[in-house]
């Protein structure tokens, strides 16, 4: 299994330029969480998509934020327009089971997004 | 009150010595817990789950969980320069998500 897969590894980008960042959980998960992690603020769950629904955005920062899972391969996070502000490393998880115990997440590398 | 707390640290301990993590969790409905390593500008890596009050242990790990005090806790025995790290603490709440603690920094000095 190639694991969770998130392109590109690194992205640089002027401010007010539109970002999207891609993921491809694992096969099989049906559970995928999106990440933003600082030096600051430490790993944060921005969205949390179950059987491709998102079912807690409570995360996501600001309305300039958005997701998407339109199947179960494949969810998109997107920043329009970017701030210098957003830099930081985004990670992509997924996990499968439901119920009462989970299993673990599995993490993808990360995007590293600098905003200039 | 945060969700998930632990030290920051950084936490120092000679090589050979027992490394102790320790996390408190705020929700009491929490079922699944997680220690997960992550090395400096990597990708978390799962190391411990545990799910039932009492120890967990796997090689030179040991998870410990108290649920009625809301205590996760994980040692690691004979700790390596290789153990040096960042030590995440993950909860699955009530709400199906995983929240992350703040991570304690580790150093194993040699």
């Amino acid at each position: 299994d190639a694991g969770v897969i998130q392109s590109p590894r690194h992205e640089v980008t002027e401010m007010g330029q539109e970002v999207t960042l891609r993921c491809k959980p694992i096969s099989g998960h049906n559970s995928l969480f999106w990440y933003r992690q600082t030096m600051m603020r430490g790993l944060e769950l921005l969205i949390y998509f179950n059987n491709n629904v998102p079912i807690d955005d409570s995360g996501m920062p600001e309305d300039r934020f958005s997701a998407k899972m339109p199947n179960a391969s494949f969810s998109t996070l997107k920043i329009q327009p970017s701030e210098p502000r957003d830099s930081a490393v985004y990670f992509c998880a997924s996990r499968t089971g439901t119920g009462r115990i989970s299993t673990e997440a599995f993490f993808g590398q990360g995007t590293r997004l600098t905003v200039v | 009150q945060k969700e998930v707390e632990q030290n920051s640290g950084p936490l120092s301990v000679p090589e050979g010595a027992i490394a102790s993590l320790n996390c408190t969790y705020s929700d009491r409905g929490s079922q699944s817990f997680f220690w997960y390593r992550q090395y400096s500008g990597k990708s978390p890596e799962l190391i411990m789950s545990i799910y039932s009050n009492g120890d967990k242990e796997d090689g030179r790990f040991t998870a410990q969980l108290n649920k009625a005090s809301q205590y996760v806790s994980l040692l690691i025995r004979d700790s390596q320069p290789s153990d040096s790290a960042t030590y995440l603490c993950a909860v699955r709440n009530y709400g199906q998500n995983f929240v992350f603690g703040p991570g304690t920094r580790l150093s194993v000095l040699p």
